[in-house]
């Protein structure tokens, strides 16, 4: 069985800074494609980045990279320069190549983004 | 392009009652995937449907059920409504199956079951 581990209930960062979301996981799929998303307080789920487990580079999308470490199971967010509109809860998830090809989300952690 | 769009956004019924909730996925996206969110589990997959055949199912009861129209627009059914139904219930459309595909969710139907 799959299992996605955010460890961060809170964190709190300032505006302008970067700030790092913590992402481990487990799998025994060889295949599988890791997510994040953000889901502001009206509850829409926004996709901000995918790294798949093959592939060689970390994934970036504009201010958001996902820092990948296959062998240690983990693909933490990383958001530079922080906006107050980064206020958000940040999910990580997991799908994986074979069987049910769900996403799996971890509990999610609150980010609050300090002028 | 047109996001996910899911209707109605709220929803209040009474324990008992059943309820139809409905996804329209992006124009062209032909997987649609269904979730339920709670304070207690979190996100929870529901069910998956592609080319109108349901290709995966969550552990939730049978009160719970879907459909895929030949449009790629998708309809999810409770029945027989509980308090702990109560939930978001977010859909989810992607292209393909395939795990390089990423999922866009809607905005999400508020059901509150009173």
């Amino acid at each position: 069985a799959q299992k996605i581990t955010q460890t961060q209930p809170g964190m709190f960062v300032q505006e302008k800074e970067a700030v790092t979301l913590d992402c481990t996981y487990d799998t025994s799929d060889p295949s599988y494609g890791l997510f994040w998303y953000k889901q502001p307080s009206s509850g829409e789920m926004i996709f901000l980045i995918y790294q798949g487990s093959y592939d060689q580079q970390n994934a970036t999308e504009g201010r958001y990279s996902l820092n990948f470490q296959k062998a240690r199971k983990s693909a933490n967010l990383v958001i530079s320069a922080s906006q107050l509109g980064d206020s958000a809860m940040y999910f990580c998830a997991m799908r994986q190549d074979t069987g049910r090809r769900a996403l799996t989300f971890g509990s999610g952690t609150r980010l609050q983004v300090q002028p | 392009k047109a996001g996910v769009t899911q209707t109605p956004r709220y929803l209040i019924k009474t324990r008992g009652q059943q309820v139809t909730l409905s996804c329209s996925p992006i124009s062209g996206h032909r997987s649609v995937s269904w979730y339920q969110q709670t304070p207690g589990q979190g996100l929870q997959f529901l069910f998956e449907y592609f080319s109108e055949t349901q290709r995966n199912k969550g552990n939730f009861p049978g009160r719970f059920s879907g459909r895929q129209f030949s449009n790629s627009r998708s309809e999810m059914n409770v029945s027989t409504l509980e308090l702990g139904d109560s939930a978001l219930y977010l859909c989810a459309s992607s292209l393909a199956r395939a795990t390089s595909y990423e999922q866009y969710f809607g905005p999400g139907t508020r059901l509150t079951v009173t």
